[in-house]
């Protein structure tokens, strides 16, 4: 039974870009969680999605955005790119509900130069 | 913000308990406990959850005291592998929608040494 996968591994992007990481949650789970990593901190949350609806948004700008789709992957879209962007991206698969826990995939280390 | 305080840094002898104090004093009546660990570089890991029962599994034990105030993480035999920064969370959850988000702290890194 695969985990909760991410793709890319790594990504380097140039401030003003745009970037797209995508999530493939754990087999059964149909609830996607993203967040962000800064060097040294604890994750930040970013937004969830369930039945391809934002159901939750974290204090993150509009310049993050997302989508779920049927088969419940979910993928995360940043525009416009700041050099403070750059992070350990990870998503989290769980089942909807108040005591499932999350499963996190390895996430997306992305540099923005 | 993290509802959660924890000591930044412990130290663990291999094959010692590991015991890993978390404070949540303004939690309420129904906010779960999480531990999550998170190795260098990998995603978290769920370690176990509670209410307000002890509980324990393949991978540790969570003592939460009778006030709720705070909890303990237990390691019964560290080993090396177990070098990780540890999450102690209350889940926040908006009442009666059935989703959660996770709001992490800073956590304690434990380093395992031989």
């Amino acid at each position: 039974d695969a985990g909760v996968t991410q793709s890319p591994t790594h990504l380097i992007k140039t401030r003003g870009q745009q970037v797209t990481l995508r999530c493939s949650p754990k087999s059964g789970h149909d609830t996607v969680s993203w967040y962000q990593q800064a060097l040294g901190q604890g994750p930040q949350f970013i937004f969830q999605y369930y039945e391809e609806e934002e159901r939750q948004r974290g204090n993150f700008p509009d310049r993050f955005s997302g989508h779920q789709f049927p088969n419940y992957s979910s993928e995360l879209n940043v525009n416009a790119l700041l050099l403070g962007d750059s992070a350990l991206y990870l998503c989290a698969s769980s089942l909807k509900g108040p005591t499932y826990e999350q499963y996190f995939g390895p996430g997306t280390r992305l540099t923005v130069t | 913000d993290a509802k959660t305080t924890q000591p930044p840094s412990m130290d663990c002898a291999e094959g010692r308990a590991a015991n890993l104090p978390c404070n949540h004093s303004t939690i309420s009546g129904n906010e779960y406990v999480y531990w999550y660990r998170q190795i260098h570089s990998q995603g978290p890991q769920y370690i176990i959850h509670g209410l307000k029962n002890n509980e324990t599994n393949e991978m540790a034990s969570l003592i939460i005291t009778e006030d709720r105030k705070s909890s303990t993480l237990i390691l019964p035999h560290a080993t090396l592998r177990d070098t990780a920064v540890y999450y102690c969370i209350v889940r926040d959850r908006p009442q009666n929608t059935g989703f959660q988000k996770l709001v992490f702290g800073t956590g304690t890194r434990l380093l395992v040494s031989p």
